[in-house]
């Protein structure tokens, strides 16, 4: 876990707000990765991202749902009007560039940032 | 799709014991395993990996191995401790594939 910092760790929403999570990489990491643990499950991908692209987003639920990693600064995962199913644990992940060009890539996990929507 | 399944969900042994957790893939592509281990209200932390070239690979207390013909791969843990409790999670990713994809989870508990 060390080295990818998440903030916040903790959010309270009230249904129909904006969440917004970021995420900084490991240094020298150049690949960010978005998960969403509901409670008492496993551990489901949303989004790939690299500075200012999103290469695969196939696991972000079509509406409400957006990620970015501009140039500068933190990836951010936001989430429009949120509801009680929103409520989770959203971890970030990140991975050294060129990495996936070996077998698989090796991701390093944040602590995370709970999401509760009252 | 790609999928990994985790058996057992839940497994509780005594102090001393071994605890073993097995995960089957469906993606023959599939080269890269990690194991990571969550603690409650912490984020998920890698604790041994094995690629597809190996057939098993050990640290300490902890082994895993792979099975690819009949993709299965395993973590075994010896001589626990109350500290191994918690969520194990089995994963796997392939070469250019982007998305490490992730079993369901499980809940370890070891017995004093």
């Amino acid at each position: 876990n060390a080295g990818v910092m998440q903030n916040p760790r903790h959010l309270v929403r009230r249904r129909g707000q904006e969440a917004r999570l970021r995420c900084s990489p490991m240094k020298g990491h150049s690949h960010v990765y978005w998960y969403r643990q509901l409670p008492e499950e496993g551990l489901k991908f949303m989004v790939y991202l690299q500075k200012e692209n999103i290469i695969d987003e196939s696991g972000m639920p079509k509406e409400r749902f957006s990620a970015e990693f501009p140039k500068e600064g933190p990836s951010i995962l936001r989430i429009q009007q949120v509801v009680r199913g929103d409520s989770a644990a959203y971890f970030c992940a990140s991975s050294p560039p060129g990495s996936w060009q070996g077998s698989g890539n090796t991701i390093y996990f944040g602590e995370g940032s709970w999401l509760t929507v009252v | 799709g790609e999928n990994v399944e985790q058996h057992p969900s839940t497994l509780s042994v005594q102090e001393g014991d071994s605890a073993v957790i097995k995960c089957t893939y469906s993606d023959s592509a599939s080269n890269y395993f990690p194991w990571y281990k969550q603690e409650l209200g912490k984020g998920p932390q890698l604790i041994i990996d094995i690629r597809s070239n190996v057939g098993e690979k050990k640290d300490q207390r902890i082994a895993v191995t792979l099975n690819k013909t009949a993709k299965h791969f395993s973590l075994h843990i010896t001589e626990t401790q109350p500290e191994d409790s918690a969520v194990y999670f089995c994963a796997a990713s392939k070469t250019g594939g982007f998305k490490t994809i992730f079993g369901a989870g499980t809940r370890l508990f070891v017995k004093a």
